[in-house]
C-alpha cells in the first residue's frame, strides 16, 4: 500500500519569506498523482497544486511550486513571499492511477509570522 | 463555482445512535467519496462510490458503516451504532473523472460529528 510521509508537523516562516515543506512517498507504481491540500482554520480542503508523475517539469501555481523528484519519491512544497493566510495545515496526498482512493500525510502545520 | 454542500455543519449524538451524514456533491461529477479526520490527525480514505455502488473502501469502513446515493443528487454516510471513537470530522468529496484522471477531489466543508 501507498504511503505519504510529511516529516515537519510544524514549520514557520517570516511573512514575504519562502518556505518548504517535505513529503515523500512509498510507491511501486510508476503513474500516480500527487497533491498538495491546504485546510485553514476554517477546516475546508482547499487543492493548492498537483503533479502527475509521468510529468518532468515541476508544477507551478502563483507563489506555489514543487520541486517533484520521482527516483527518491519526494513531493516538496514550496511558498515564495509567504503571506498571512497561508497559516494552514499543509497536506500532501498521493492518488493512484488504477484506483480511486487518496492517501494523505499527516500533515504539517504552517504558522505565518508577521 | 460548484461546490460540494455537507449538512449538517456539526452533529451531536449519542453513543449507540445512528447517524446519517449528508452531502450534495458537484452535479457532474462521477465519483463520490466520504473521509474522515480525527481532531489532529490526518485524513483517513473512508469509501469511494461510483455508478450507485461501492467502488473501494478502507479497512476502517466496516459494517457499521453504509453509503447511499437515494435520489441522484444526495449522498449519504449512515454509521448504524456510533462509537466514541468515530467522533471526527467526515468529508465528502466528488470528482468529475474515472480511473486514471488526474482530477483533483472537490471537498465539502465537513460535518464535524461529537459522539458523546
Amino acid at each position: 500500500a501507498q504511503t505519504v510521509t510529511q516529516s515537519q508537523p510544524e514549520m514557520s516562516v517570516q511573512e514575504a519569506e519562502t518556505v518548504t515543506l517535505s513529503c515523500t512517498y512509498d510507491t511501486s507504481e510508476s503513474d500516480y498523482y500527487l497533491f498538495w491540500y491546504k485546510q485553514p482554520p476554517s477546516r475546508q480542503m482547499i487543492l493548492v497544486i498537483r503533479q502527475e508523475a509521468y510529468k518532468q517539469q515541476n508544477a507551478t501555481e502563483n507563489r506555489f511550486s514543487v520541486n517533484f523528484q520521482k527516483a527518491a519519491k519526494s513531493f516538496s512544497l514550496k511558498i515564495s513571499d509567504s503571506q498571512l493566510g497561508d497559516a494552514a495545515m499543509y497536506f500532501c496526498a498521493y492518488r493512484s492511477y488504477n484506483n480511486n482512493d487518496m492517501r494523505f500525510g499527516a500533515g504539517t502545520r504552517l504558522t505565518v509570522k508577521p | 463555482e460548484p461546490e460540494v454542500t455537507q449538512t449538517p455543519s456539526h452533529q451531536v449524538t449519542q453513543m449507540g445512535q445512528e447517524v446519517i451524514l449528508r452531502c450534495v456533491p458537484i452535479s457532474n461529477h462521477l465519483y463520490f467519496y466520504w473521509y474522515r479526520q480525527i481532531l489532529g490527525q490526518k485524513v483517513e480514505f473512508l469509501v469511494s462510490f461510483y455508478n450507485n455502488e461501492i467502488s473501494e473502501k478502507s479497512e476502517i469502513f466496516d459494517d457499521q458503516f453504509s453509503v447511499e446515493r437515494p435520489d441522484g443528487s444526495n449522498f449519504t454516510l449512515k454509521i448504524r451504532s456510533t462509537k466514541l471513537e468515530d467522533s471526527a470530522m467526515y468529508f465528502c468529496a466528488s470528482n468529475p473523472r474515472d480511473r486514471g484522471g488526474n482530477s483533483p477531489l472537490h471537498f465539502g466543508n465537513g460535518t464535524r460529528l461529537t459522539v458523546t
